[in-house]
């Protein structure tokens, strides 16, 4: 979905990097998520955050921090990347009070590589 | 913890046959279950939903049915197009709130 974007599409990296992951929406939404996706895995929550000022850990959240910059902009922060975080990682948003309160918009996803 | 099991992992169907797609879930809470499709290099979109208080949901060729007491659901996808090859997430709510517990995917091809 173009109204949910992020940066980069592609990163590798070496082990010990710190490494920020972008996510930026202009659907308006309040809520947003981060996602990591392994093969055969599925799709695992690793943090949410329902506003600026709420943040919550999901069901994968160590080694992983985010800060939610404003309303818009969602960042998911590796501070010492290893070679089990490689994976290809999504930013999601939704909005209770929408049409659709429990759909969730996924952007297009960064396959990040730690070497 | 929470759990959602979906069968197959991969399921190739002739061009125009039907294709089912099976889920469980643990969280007799759960009362939201949407399906998610995801085409190669993009994120994965909502193709259908179904809420807890309906057995059944049709939207031209894709349908889902839910068993609340089994705690299962499926989708089934008629008259298969190749544009239909991608990978089927389903999903299960945790309890009543907006979080998911995904599924871990079925990679469906549909072949000419």
């Amino acid at each position: 979905d173009a109204d949910v974007t992020q940066t980069p599409r592609n990163r590798i990296t070496k082990t010990g990097k710190r490494i920020m992951l972008e996510c930026s929406q202009t659907k308006g939404h309040d809520r947003m998520y981060w996602y990591r996706q392994d093969p055969g895995l599925g799709l695992q929550l690793i943090y949410y955050s329902f506003d600026v000022k709420d943040i919550n850990k999901g069901e994968i959240s160590d080694g992983y921090s985010v800060s939610r910059q404003a309303q818009a902009k969602f960042s998911l922060s590796l501070e010492s990347a290893i070679p089990n975080q490689t994976a290809l990682y999504f930013c999601a948003t939704s909005d209770p009070y929408g049409t659709s309160e429990y759909e969730q918009f996924f952007g297009p996803g960064t396959r990040l590589t730690v070497l | 913890g929470e759990n959602v099991e979906q069968h197959p992992s991969t399921l190739s169907v002739q061009e125009g046959d039907s294709a089912v797609i099976k889920c469980t879930y643990s969280d007799s809470a759960s009362n939201y279950f949407p399906w998610y499709k995801q085409e190669l290099g993009k994120g994965p979109q909502l193709i259908i939903d179904i809420r807890s208080n309906v057995g059944e949901k049709k939207d031209q060729r894709i349908a889902v049915t839910l068993n609340k007491t089994a705690k299962h659901f499926s989708l089934h996808i008629t008259e298969t197009q190749p544009e239909d090859s991608a990978v089927y997430f389903c999903a299960a709510s945790i309890g009543g709130t907006y979080k998911y517990i995904f599924g871990t995917g079925t990679r469906l091809k549909v072949l000419a």
